[in-house]
């Protein structure tokens, strides 16, 4: 079992839907992120939450919504989305915000948009 | 935001064979980070480096941190298809705020 699960691991939706990804870390962590790999950029940070606050939103469209109701879940909460936004969502845990921290990734969400 | 670039972008190597993948910033990090992914994956970390000039290996990986800590290697020897995936690397701004990834290194290792 790894430390940070995410489901569903694939998922397509048309432009109109509303669907949510789901993480949970196993790890005792308080800060937990989420990301978005594509094709053509490398991995860009979205949100941070640290202690169930947000810390980081880094200019992310509104079409994409963060939610974390305690330290060990974070959901993504996507509406009216767009074809470009068809990615790999990684969601990753870390014991903190302090200097010298190590990420952990859960295996991703495959996300379709269409 | 600072900046990582990844060298070479794709590598394909017989087995057995040594290589050198690069990771270099103009910025200074805090700290440093390898990941492989593999495909369908999720990064998984290798090390993390922290002071400037340091070397850590596991096992056939060699990693070492730019004494500036701007940059960082990874030296692989007698590469095994195993070895095969995406190798990025990852520099710590803003302490523990956030993590800067670089583009990738896309290795192939051929039996």
């Amino acid at each position: 079992e790894t430390g940070v699960t995410q489901t569903p691991r694939h998922l397509v939706m048309g432009m109109t839907n509303k669907k949510s990804l789901k993480c949970e870390q196993h790890l005792g962590h308080n800060a937990m992120y989420w990301y978005k790999q594509s094709a053509k950029k490398p991995l860009e940070l979205m949100f941070v939450y640290s202690l169930e606050e947000r810390v980081e939103n880094n200019s992310v469209p509104s079409r994409f919504s963060p939610e974390c109701p305690n330290s060990s879940h974070l959901f993504l909460h996507l509406h009216t989305l767009q074809p470009e936004d068809s990615a790999l969502y990684l969601c990753a845990s870390s014991q903190g915000l302090t200097s010298g921290n190590t990420i952990y990734f859960g295996e991703g969400s495959w996300l379709t948009v269409v | 935001t600072q900046l990582l670039e990844q060298s070479p972008q794709f590598l394909s190597i017989q087995e057995g064979e040594n290589l050198t993948v690069y990771c270099n910033s103009s910025s200074v990090f805090s700290s440093l980070q390898w990941y492989r992914q593999e495909p369908g994956e999720g990064p998984v970390l290798l090390v993390t480096v922290v002071t400037g000039g340091e070397v850590k290996k596991l096992k056939r990986l060699t990693f070492q941190f730019g004494d500036a800590r701007k940059d960082s290697s990874l030296h692989i020897t007698a590469a095994q298809p195993g070895d095969t995936g995406l190798y990025l690397c990852a520099g710590e701004e803003d302490y523990g705020q956030n993590f800067v990834f670089g583009p990738g290194t896309r290795l192939s290792v051929l039996p």
